[in-house]
């Protein structure tokens, strides 16, 4: 079957760092996404990984092994509008999206 | 560019009403359009998959009688939740996918349901 692991809660500091991991498995990969939703709000695209190797976009990173259906999401320098969940999603061989639970951040002063 | 809005932000019904959800694409055609419902603290389901001009896909377990999807044009496509009970309160979520299979998905800012 499909499925998306990733962590259910994280908590970190504000200025660290956090990683978030995800695990995929899925009938055939077209590229992995990663989201970040606000409660009460649609998630928002943060990034797209579909070959192997680090992503950088600002303060966020994503890095992704299809070798190993990992992939993870790097915050640097977390300010407290960070608190968020953040979701995985895998796309399957017919370009159809797997949702993962999703992670809620909470990040502390 | 690549906006998506999706109308009403916040609806309350009564049981036994129906409800009209729109999602639009404001700045791009969007040939395929996504209706997803999350509940609290769970990740989001699609319920169904909408291709301009062509009967939406619905997901095994989803009504399509219950849930009707319409996508009249490249730019709109409506969820109707048909005779509503307190059951189908939920967060409804739509996205828009442009021409190319591997783009991004954008989302609407999803509608807050609830039946009462």
């Amino acid at each position: 079957g499909q499925n998306i692991d990733q962590p259910t809660e994280m908590t970190a500091t504000e200025g660290a760092i956090v990683q978030i991991n995800c695990t995929y498995q899925t009938s055939g990969f077209n590229g992995l996404f990663w989201y970040q939703q606000h409660a009460g709000e649609a998630p928002t695209f943060l990034s797209y990984n579909v070959l192997d190797g680090l992503e950088e976009k600002g303060r966020f990173s994503s890095f992704l092994s299809r070798s190993k259906g990992y992939s993870y999401l790097l915050l640097k320098e977390l300010q407290m509008k960070d608190s968020a969940s953040y979701l995985c999603a895998a796309m399957d061989s017919n370009y159809q999206l797997i949702w993962g639970a999703g992670t809620k951040l909470i990040i502390k002063p | 560019g690549a906006v998506v809005s999706q109308h009403p932000s916040r609806v309350i019904c009564k049981s036994g009403t129906s409800v009209k959800i729109e999602c639009r694409s404001l700045d791009f055609q969007a040939t395929t359009m996504f209706w997803y419902r999350q509940f609290p603290k769970k990740s989001l389901m699609l319920m169904a998959t909408s291709n301009e001009g062509s009967k939406a896909t619905y997901e095994q377990g989803v009504e399509k009688d219950k849930f009707l999807i319409n996508h009249a044009s490249l730019t709109l496509s409506t969820l109707t939740v048909t005779s509503a009970h307190p059951e189908d309160s939920s967060f409804y979520i739509c996205s828009a996918r442009m021409a190319g299979r591997d783009t991004e998905a954008f989302f609407g800012q999803g509608t807050r349901l609830t039946v009462v």
